[in-house]
């Protein structure tokens, strides 16, 4: 079974700049998270789709942050503009159950940096 | 407001022994726990998870209790090896809500 696959994996940007991270779910995981993990923290859910709706979004900075996942498959998380604050990790991941009690898949993140 | 809490941020153990992980939380709601391990540059990786209605859940040299009334969960690797060595995120959720702990980073020494 292929993974959850996420690109790029590192990018670094200076403050003000916009960047895009993708992420492919696991095929037939209708529940998609974004989750943003900053060195030494665990990790903290951004935002979650069930298909292609959301779910949840009450962690996600909207007024810099917006993500979308069209068709119920990819996703995209962008930032714009970015800020030091936002370096971070991340990690995209997808579950078959919406609860994620029994555990999700997560990708190898997107490492940011931004300076 | 952190509801899922791991107080010890590191922990060393020889390979062999028995590693104890904990994990406290605060919101009696929480109906799923979870342990994830991480490897650097990896993403999480789900490990183990335990309704609240139990007490003990086991898979091979994993096994996590849960103690309701304290409010802690637990996770013994026996025997541990060097491969375990890795951060382990203690999770809890209950609905949509999803809330991870700080991580403990183990370590086994060879």
């Amino acid at each position: 079974e292929a993974g959850v696959a996420q690109s790029p994996r590192y990018k670094i940007i200076e403050k003000r700049q916009s960047v895009a991270f993708w992420c492919n779910p696991i095929s037939g995981h209708a529940t998609l998270y974004w989750y943003q993990q900053i060195l030494g923290q665990g990790p903290k859910l951004l935002i979650q789709f069930q298909n292609n709706g959301v779910v949840d979004d009450s962690q996600l900075p909207k007024d810099r942050f917006s993500a979308e996942r069209l068709k119920g498959v990819d996703s995209t998380l962008k930032i714009q503009p970015a800020k030091l604050e936002d370096s971070a990790v991340y990690l995209c991941a997808s579950s078959l159950d919406p609860r994620g009690a029994h555990g999700y898949t997560f990708g190898s993140g997107t490492r940011l940096t931004v300076v | 407001d952190q509801q899922v809490k791991q107080n010890s941020p590191s922990l060393s153990v020889q390979e062999g022994r028995i590693s104890i992980l904990n994990c406290d939380y605060t919101n009696s709601m929480f109906d799923y726990f979870l342990w994830y391990k991480k490897y650097p540059a990896e993403g999480p990786t789900f490990l183990i998870s335990i309704s609240s209605i139990k007490d003990k859940n086991e898979d091979g040299r994993f096994t996590v209790f849960l103690n309701k009334s304290a409010k802690h969960l637990s996770l013994h690797i026996v025997p541990s090896q060097p491969g375990d060595s890795a951060v382990y995120f203690c999770a809890a959720t209950t609905g949509n809500q999803f809330y991870f702990g700080t991580g403990t980073s183990l370590t086994v020494i060879p």
